[in-house]
């Protein structure tokens, strides 16, 4: 099976640098995705990797290591606008269907 | 429309009667997801349909949710007998799936309440 693990709450202010972990368990593992949640909002695409290593889109930078089963998103320069749910998710197993963490819930405090 | 979307965005049911969610997802999106999300909680897979492939219908929690997708497109859920623990937002989303990237784009939702 495909299982997740994400600490489920992270505070932070404004301005800091934010480290969210997540390790997996996955059979026939494709890549490691994060999705960013606003409160009453639906998830949005924020990064994939597919190969070790760190991946940077502007403020938000995502990294891997399949051999650890591990990875993190980092979010530079908090702004009040990042306080949401961030999930990771791993496609894999015989048919490749994504499967979400649990969730980190992120409060970003003036 | 450019993106997901589903149909009706809220459902106020009774415990035992039956509803219908509906998904249309992104024109040529080949990958269909569902997912429920309790209040606070994480997105708990449901079923997956991938073009022509039988759909992976792992995640369906018990015998009276069934989904199907018609033509490759339009995708409906149906909860039959609905019980009050089946209240949650249901999520739709697709994705055009080329060389393993995984880019789910989602749809605003389904609150589905049961009285």
């Amino acid at each position: 099976g495909q299982s997740l693990e994400q600490p489920s709450e992270v505070t932070a202010v404004e301005g800091a640098i934010v480290q969210i972990n997540c390790t997996y368990q996955t059979s026939g593992f494709y890549g490691l995705s994060w999705y960013q949640q606003h409160d009453g909002g639906a998830p949005t695409f924020l990064s994939y990797n597919a190969l070790d290593g760190l991946e940077e889109t502007g403020r938000f930078s995502s990294f891997l290591s399949r051999s650890d089963s591990y990875g993190y998103l980092l979010l530079q320069e908090l702004q009040m606008k990042d306080s949401a749910s961030y999930f990771c998710a791993v496609g894999g197993g015989a048919t490749n269907k994504l499967i979400f963490g649990t969730g980190t819930l992120l409060a970003v405090q003036p | 429309g450019a993106g997901v979307s589903q149909s009706p965005s809220n459902k106020v049911t009774e415990k035992g009667k039956d509803v219908e969610l509906r998904c249309d997802p992104i024109s040529g999106h080949t990958a269909l997801y569902w997912y429920r999300q309790s209040l606070g909680q994480g997105l708990e897979f449901l079923i997956y349909f991938q073009g022509n492939s039988a759909p992976d219908k792992s995640g369906l929690p018990s015998d009276r949710f069934s989904a199907e997708r018609t033509g490759g497109s339009v995708s409906t859920l149906t909860i039959q007998r609905t019980q009050q623990e089946d209240s949650a937002v249901y999520l739709c989303a697709s994705s055009l799936v080329t060389g393993g990237d995984e880019k789910l784009f989602f749809g605003s939702g389904t609150q589905l309440s049961v009285l």
